[in-house]
């Protein structure tokens, strides 16, 4: 069975450049969520998406970050414009029902962002 | 306050030894807690969940004290495969993860 899906995997734009990143999770995960993970840190929540519906949005820096799952399966992550501090890895993970429960968050390799 | 604080480390473990960390939490009505396990440049998968009553899988033992709000991992016997970044989450209505311990065995 395949994994969480995201790409690219790879990203150095120059600030104020937009960039998007996108996910497409485990087939039947119903919940889709968004990470940033910063050098020496651990994943941060910035977004969960309940099929299509945002849930918790409330750390997504909204007036630069976006976010949409339009038809309750893959996902993109947009920022415009970027900021240097930006740079990170940006995480998509997905869950099964009863998934916080359980705690097991299904992540992606991530896709790594450098804005220089 | 963080809601999960982690001393990061490093934690430089001799092979065949035995290291233990703890993740202190903030809300006291946080409903369940587990490891994450994290390889340099790669992403999180679950290590374990921690029970109250705590829970050993092989050589890893994860303990829980909801009265001062920790859980501790343990690992015997360390291997070189278990360098990596240990990762503790808590759950409060939405995973909050703490910054990691990073644990080095040497040969």
């Amino acid at each position: 069975e395949a994994g969480v899906v995201q790409s690219p995997r790879y990203k150095i734009i120059e600030k104020k450049q937009p960039v998007a990143f996108w996910c497409n999770p485990i087939s039947g995960h119903n919940t889709l969520y968004w990470y940033r993970q910063n050098l020496g840190q651990g994943p941060e929540l910035l977004i969960r998406y309940e099929n299509e519906e945002a849930v918790d949005d409330s750390q997504l820096p909204k007036d630069r970050f976006s976010a949409e799952r339009l038809k309750g399966v893959d996902s993109t992550l947009k920022i415009q414009p970027a900021e240097l501090g930006d740079s990170a890895v940006y995480l998509c993970a997905s869950t099964g029902p009863g998934g916080l429960f359980n705690g097991e968050l299904f992540f992606g390799e991530g896709s790594r962002l450098t804005v220089l | 306050r963080k809601e999960v604080e982690q001393d990061p480390g490093p934690f430089n473990v001799p092979e065949g030894a035995t290291v233990a960390f703890n993740c202190t939490y903030s809300n006291s009505a946080s409903q369940s807690f587990f490891w994450y396990r994290q390889d340099c440049r790669k992403e999180p998968k679950l290590l374990m969940s921690v029970y109250s009553s705590g829970n050993e899988d092989g050589r890893f033992t994860a303990q829980l004290n909801r009265a001062s709000q920790y859980i501790s991992l343990l690992i015997r016997d360390s291997k070189l495969s278990d360098s990596a970044t240990y990762l503790c989450v808590v759950n409060s209505g939405r995973l909050a993860f703490g910054k990691g311990n990073q644990v080095v065995v040497i040969p």
